[in-house]
Order: C-alpha cells, then sequence, then structure tokens
C-alpha cells in the first residue's frame, strides 16, 4: 500500500541545536502537510507543501517538498523546549486522503 | 478559535463490551475523519465522511466498528464488542475541503482491559 516513511524516529538534541525530520514515499505525493503533536495533545497542523522544490519557513522552521514530490523536511533552527513533541508528516497520493507518517518525537535537553 | 469537540476525553471498559465516542466537527467543515493513534505511531485513517455519506471506510474493522453522521454535522463512532487490541486514543478531525488541513479535537483514550 501507499506509505510514507519519517526519519528519525526519536531525535534528542541540546537547546540550542538544529533538527531535522525527513519524510519519503515510494510514490509521487499532490501535496504533503506536516503536524505537531504535543506530549498528550493532538495533531496540530503546521503547514502544507503542493509545489515541486517549495520551500516555507515559519520562524525558526523551514519546510521542503522534493523536485520529484516523493519527499520532504522539516529543519528546526536553535531549537527551544517549547518545540518539544512528535512531529508527523501526511502526504496525499492524490486522492484527497492523507497518510500519516511514523513521525519523529524531539525531545530537548536543556 | 473553533474547535473540533469530542467526548468523553477518557474511557474505560471491558472486553465485549460495547462503547461510543462522539464528535462534533468545526461548524461549516463537511469533512468528517475518524483516526485511530495507537501509542508511539502516526494516526491511522477508519472512516472519512463527506457530509453524511462515508467516502472512505476501507481500514474500518466493519465486524465491529461502526461509525454515522446523520445529519451531517456532529458523528458517532461505536465499537462492540471492544478487543484488547482496540486500546488506543480515537481521533476525530474535520477540514473545510477534503484537501484542506485537518483541524482535530482532544480525542478519546480508550483502554480496554
Amino acid at each position: 500500500g501507499q506509505q510514507v516513511m519519517q526519519i528519525p524516529q526519536y531525535q534528542h538534541v541540546q537547546e540550542g541545536e538544529d533538527f531535522t525530520t525527513y519524510c519519503n514515499s515510494s510514490t509521487t505525493l499532490s501535496n504533503i502537510q506536516w503536524y505537531k503533536q504535543r506530549p498528550g495533545g493532538h495533531p496540530v497542523f503546521l503547514i502544507q507543501l503542493v509545489k515541486s522544490g517549495e520551500v516555507k519557513k515559519q520562524k525558526r522552521l523551514t519546510f521542503q517538498f522534493g523536485e520529484a514530490k516523493k519527499n520532504s523536511s522539516l529543519h528546526i533552527t536553535a531549537t527551544q523546549t517549547t518545540d518539544v513533541g512528535t512531529y508527523f508528516c501526511a502526504g496525499d497520493f492524490g486522492n484527497e486522503k492523507l497518510t500519516f507518517g511514523t513521525g519523529t518525537r524531539l525531545t530537548i535537553i536543556p | 478559535e473553533a474547535e473540533v469537540a469530542q467526548s468523553p476525553r477518557y474511557k474505560i471498559t471491558e472486553k465485549s463490551q460495547a462503547v461510543a465516542f462522539w464528535c462534533d466537527p468545526i461548524s461549516g467543515h463537511a469533512t468528517l475523519y475518524w483516526y485511530r493513534q495507537i501509542l508511539g505511531q502516526g494516526p491511522e485513517l477508519l472512516v472519512q465522511f463527506q457530509d453524511e455519506s462515508v467516502v472512505d471506510d476501507s481500514q474500518l474493522p466493519k465486524d465491529r466498528f461502526s461509525a454515522e453522521r446523520l445529519k451531517g454535522v456532529d458523528s458517532t463512532l461505536k465499537i462492540q464488542p471492544a478487543e484488547l487490541g482496540d486500546s488506543a486514543m480515537y481521533l476525530c478531525a474535520s477540514s473545510f475541503l477534503e484537501s484542506s488541513p485537518l483541524h482535530f479535537g482532544n480525542g478519546t483514550r480508550l483502554t480496554v482491559t
């Protein structure tokens, strides 16, 4: 079936260090969305990428969509304790149904 | 900001019992989703509604799970009988359009004993 793989599964970083999570699909995506889930919370929408090679920024967060629309990344510059949580990518394979990745759990060491 | 309402927040039930979850989406959102999230994993789609119609229930275990959205507004997800493996977070989400970002409720954490 259509799957979205996400790596790494866990990431522990010192506060102030950068963080990156990667999302990969074996087939072309029509769009990809990113969500953040705080511990004990529910997923919250961050951004949607639609165009090949698209790059979007939200303050310290940079989102990229690959040229082939099969991969995406989320990069956080200078992490803060408020960045703690699990980051999920969710891909749309053109059927307007989202398939969520396995998530990357980010913990921050103060 | 408008939110997706879900109840109950927590539910503990014994196996073989029936359990039901309720969801009220954001007003005006035609698309409603029920997801199941097992601890440490991403949400998995169980059923998707467009107004009152089911558009995808391919991953819904229909022998024990049922979902309805009779008037195209709020929705109920039922499990009967519950099994130990059903323990998970059940998340409801809604969106304005099928391709729009999802707005999730706080979820119902189900524990089956």
